[in-house]
């Protein structure tokens, strides 16, 4: 299913720019979120997470921001590089003994030097 | 070091043909998921296993089939009812207790 989804396909930014990955998930009783980097030919890479009592976390070079409200979620990436061009998804999971991610479609970064 | 293996990476199979793909992981996690994914989508869940002996059917089980004799090994048939088997297969493992999944480099398997 298709219960999250990434608003833009495709982001193309400047080397140096800051970078914001958008996700909007539409299961109200979701309580724990996931993003994940996807390099061509490669396997998912976690890059952070957060929980829904929280509504930010911040990582190296990169925050996640938690809207409960309006059900969204974003990824922000500072100074974006070369090497951060993949594809990003987004997964929402459950607590409660089952953790079964649901993945939107993905957003794919695109970086200029 | 500790991870997760798939095998083979790339695969070439004619119509009609049942392969395998084979996953195993040396992490100790307890479960193992199998995800496909087409160009431009996202991951959709074909089975997954929380515990050895036992697994249950995802999205897309349709055409597929695994099996967990081991807890390190998580083997998926993609079957000739699979009508559109081409694509990139994904397997994960994880703790029961997190949501994190780590994956495999990923097959790809190609129908002739």
């Amino acid at each position: 299913g298709e219960s999250v989804g990434l608003h833009l396909p495709t982001l193309s930014v400047q080397e140096g720019d800051n970078s914001i990955i958008n996700c909007a998930y539409s299961n109200s009783a979701s309580d724990y979120f996931i993003w994940y980097k996807q390099e061509s030919g490669k396997g998912p890479q976690f890059i952070i997470d957060i929980r829904s009592n929280m509504d930010k976390r911040q990582g190296q070079r990169v925050t996640v921001l938690l809207n409960k409200t309006v059900k969204h979620l974003s990824l922000q990436i500072a100074a974006t590089q070369p090497g951060d061009s993949a594809v990003y998804f987004c997964a929402e999971t459950l607590s409660g003994g089952s953790y079964i991610p649901t993945f939107g479609r993905g957003t794919s970064l695109i970086v200029h030097p | 070091d500790g991870g997760i293996t798939q095998s083979p990476k790339y695969l070439f199979r004619k119509e009609g043909q049942n392969v395998t793909l084979s996953c195993e992981q040396n992490l100790n996690h307890d479960a193992m998921y199998w995800y496909r994914q087409d160009p431009g989508q996202g991951l959709r869940l074909i089975y997954y296993s929380q515990i050895v002996n036992d697994f249950q059917k995802g999205d897309i089980a349709e055409g597929y089939s695994v099996s967990r004799e081991k807890k390190e090994s998580f083997p998926l048939t993609v079957t000739s009812a699979q009508k559109n088997p081409t694509a990139f297969y994904l397997c994960a493992s994880s703790w029961r207790q997190t949501g994190e999944l780590f994956f495999g480099e990923g097959s790809r398997l190609t129908v002739l």
